[in-house]
């Protein structure tokens, strides 16, 4: 099925690990983002990218990096991970739809545990 | 700085009820409000929109309502079913250097009762 595929799903890090989150949309959108989701704080943005080649911060960018790898990919990294980064994080894309906004895809999700 | 304040934080109605969710913005400039939908273990979804010229939308049990003096906009559930059970998202967007700026509410979450 078309949309946003996430992975990995689930994964545990120990403190000072890295890793980097993958996400490739299928839906030729311009825009992609990341979002992290932590009870009672709703989504707060981490990085975006308007286009391809470019990236900037969002809300909530320190201790993250991104790539916007080609118009499909765009990953998120944890340099070297800390428990205040334990959340489930999203990857989303946007188009626009009728009515002129814009409406986000999101994808399904990793649940990341810092320990 | 929260710029998008949703209430309640949760919320328990009876399979036929309505349910009333309500978001206060403080942006003039905010130019899109959209309500995402969220299942447990899964991402939020689209679920309904509306334009600030616009006071009210409805699509199907799902309803609007748009307030633009008191910056204020609520979304209708009409005869709650069980299925509709989810943490529901208002958002508020706005054009802002190339890319939509989207400022999410904290989230209501529902539980219908059978």
């Amino acid at each position: 099925n078309a949309g946003v595929t996430q992975t990995p799903k689930f994964q545990v890090l120990k403190t000072g690990q890295s890793m980097t989150l993958q996400c490739a949309q299928d839906m030729n959108h311009n825009s992609m983002y990341w979002y992290r989701q932590d009870p009672g704080m709703g989504l707060r943005l981490i990085y975006y990218s308007a286009s391809e080649g470019t990236t900037d911060k969002g809300e909530v960018p320190n201790g993250y990096n991104v790539s916007r790898l080609n118009k499909r990919e765009f990953s998120l990294r944890l340099e070297s991970a800390a428990p205040s980064q334990t959340s489930v994080y999203f990857c989303a894309s946007s188009e626009q739809v009728a009515g002129g906004g814009y409406g986000y895809t999101f994808g399904s999700g990793t649940r990341l545990t810092v320990v | 700085q929260q710029q998008v304040k949703q209430s309640p934080q949760s919320l328990i109605v009876q399979k036929g009820g309505i349910s009333i969710i309500n978001c206060a913005y403080e942006n003039t400039a905010f130019d899109y409000f959209p309500w995402y939908q969220q299942f447990p273990g899964k991402g939020p979804a689209l679920l309904i929109a509306i334009r600030p010229d616009v006071s009210e939308k409805k699509e199907g049990r799902f309803t609007i309502s748009f307030n633009k003096s008191a910056k204020q906009f609520s979304l209708h559930i009409m005869d709650s079913q069980p299925g509709d059970s989810a943490t529901y998202f208002c958002a508020a967007s706005m054009n802002s250097g190339g890319y939509q700026k989207v400022t999410f509410g904290t989230g209501t979450k529902l539980q219908v009762i059978p």
